[in-house]
């Protein structure tokens, strides 16, 4: 199985910071890398596929990069709604495989 | 609008069964690829299953293989998953996710909500 290893567990920040995730893969996955953002009991939102793809309706200070094993999911200036957990994921092989996630705090 | 409904959830003693379902609609079901991802109580999510749009192709999760069966009625438009000798540690939200587009893509751009399933004596 490919493990998925995200940093920083957790993130303290304030609005306006820029914030940077980072997710490792045991091995690679070329591109097949997604990021997700999840509030406190609702289901995940899609944020950004192929590595670097933002999916249709998000800000654009998403951003994705990265391929191989090393990939990157920055937020160029935070928001108050950027609050939450963040999710990386593998598809490029079965099983698929998340991160162990990113929690946004406000600082 | 695309939108996914689970259902099936609740109690049960570990060793026993239970099948949750997905309703799907709003968008050509039987095209798309489907899977369970589940999220235990204050915890990250885990995929646990997955199948092609056509129903052949399966996919499992080491963690439920063997004990959990996927499967879909696109005449229903529904995703199911059986889970068979559940344990404690498959306590958790289920919810079910469509792949994002047609073929053998597996990140998901819709989520249901969730079904709770709680494992325990």
């Amino acid at each position: 199985d490919i493990q998925m290893t995200q940093s920083p567990s957790t993130l303290s920040a304030s609005v306006r910071d820029r914030v940077t995730i980072t997710c490792r893969a045991s091995q690679t996955v070329s591109t097949s890398l997604a990021w997700y953002q999840q509030k406190p009991g609702t289901a995940p939102k899609l944020l950004i596929y192929q590595a670097s793809s933002l999916e249709s309706g998000v800000p654009s200070r998403f951003s994705g990069s990265g391929s191989g094993t090393e990939f990157t999911l920055t937020i160029s200036s935070l928001q108050p709604d950027d609050f939450a957990t963040y999710y990386c994921q593998q598809y490029t092989s079965f099983p698929l495989t998340f991160g162990g996630g990113t929690k946004v705090e406000i600082k | 609008e695309v939108q996914l409904l689970e259902s099936g959830g609740g109690l049960v003693q570990p060793g026993g069964s239970l099948r949750l379902s997905c309703a799907a609609s709003g968008f050509t079901f039987s095209s798309y690829d489907m899977s369970w991802v589940r999220q235990a109580p204050g915890k990250g999510l885990e995929w646990v299953s997955g199948i092609r749009g056509s129903g052949v192709g399966t996919y499992y999760a080491g963690s439920v293989k063997g004990r959990f069966t996927i499967s879909r009625d696109n005449s229903k438009n529904t995703l199911y998953l059986q889970m068979n000798s559940l344990r404690g540690e498959d306590t958790a939200v289920y919810h079910c996710a469509k792949s994002r587009r047609v073929g053998a893509t597996y990140e998901f751009d819709y989520w249901g909500q969730g079904s709770l399933v709680t494992v325990s004596s």
